[in-house]
């Protein structure tokens, strides 16, 4: 597609319920990155995928988050049992490079999680 | 370790004015790159402009000016002549490897 595409764009989850979050990058893009958003802060690093591969998972909060981008292209983050702390936008953004700085970065609209 | 400060969290000013948004940042990398992106309220961040590490020279694309300065680890925004389209939180990032850092934004208020 023309863009990065994310859904859904809102979810309203009850505490202890699971969630799972779409990123479908731009097609051809190697790189992809999920972040999230706090209310009022910028985005912080979450995870990092080459092609299907998961190079980099160090900012991942806590081992209920989980991501993957089995045939590497769209991507899902899973959050278990969400908790109210979860509460944020989740960003995706992707890259048609593997790794090199030389391309900007495509970002999604994200997903706004609200636990109640 | 890497870092991004902005410092200002909220600039408001009135149609027409010029701007400047702060970014300072710390790295030990000699290679990096760094970023501008807006944040409308739609929430979509939108890239602004890409500078590499051995590239000093300002840039000027319409009403918008960044003035990098490696010797203060500064790289600077500017918006000339301000609009109320221009209200959104702007983003500065680093990246010495391949995962950018993100400042905390500055909010951009602009009146009419």
């Amino acid at each position: 597609g023309a863009g990065v595409s994310q859904s859904p764009r809102y979810k309203v989850a009850k505490r202890g319920q699971d969630v799972a979050l779409r990123c479908d990058p731009i097609s051809g893009h190697v790189s992809l990155f999920w972040y999230q958003q706090a209310l009022g802060q910028g985005p912080e690093f979450l995870t990092y995928f080459q092609n299907e591969a998961q190079l980099d998972k160090s900012g991942l909060p806590s081992d209920r988050f989980f991501a993957e981008r089995p045939e590497g292209s769209v991507s899902t983050l899973k959050i278990q049992r969400t908790q109210q702390e979860d509460s944020a936008v989740y960003l995706c953004a992707s890259s048609l490079s593997g790794g090199e700085a030389n391309y900007g970065y495509t970002f999604g609209s994200g997903t706004r999680l609200t636990v109640v | 370790a890497q870092k991004v400060t902005q410092a200002q969290t909220e600039i408001s000013v009135v149609e027409k004015e010029d701007v400047t948004l702060d970014c300072v940042y710390e790295t030990r990398d000699t290679t990096y790159y760094l970023f501008w992106y807006k944040q409308p309220p739609s929430g979509e961040l939108v890239f602004l402009i890409r500078r590499n590490s051995f590239d000093e020279q300002n840039e000027i694309s319409g009403r918008y000016s960044w003035n990098f300065q490696k010797s203060t680890s500064s790289f600077n925004f500017t918006i000339t002549a301000s609009q109320v389209v221009d209200s959104a939180v702007y983003f500065c990032a680093l990246k010495p490897s391949y995962i950018p850092t993100f400042g905390r934004g500055t909010s951009l208020i602009v009146h009419p």
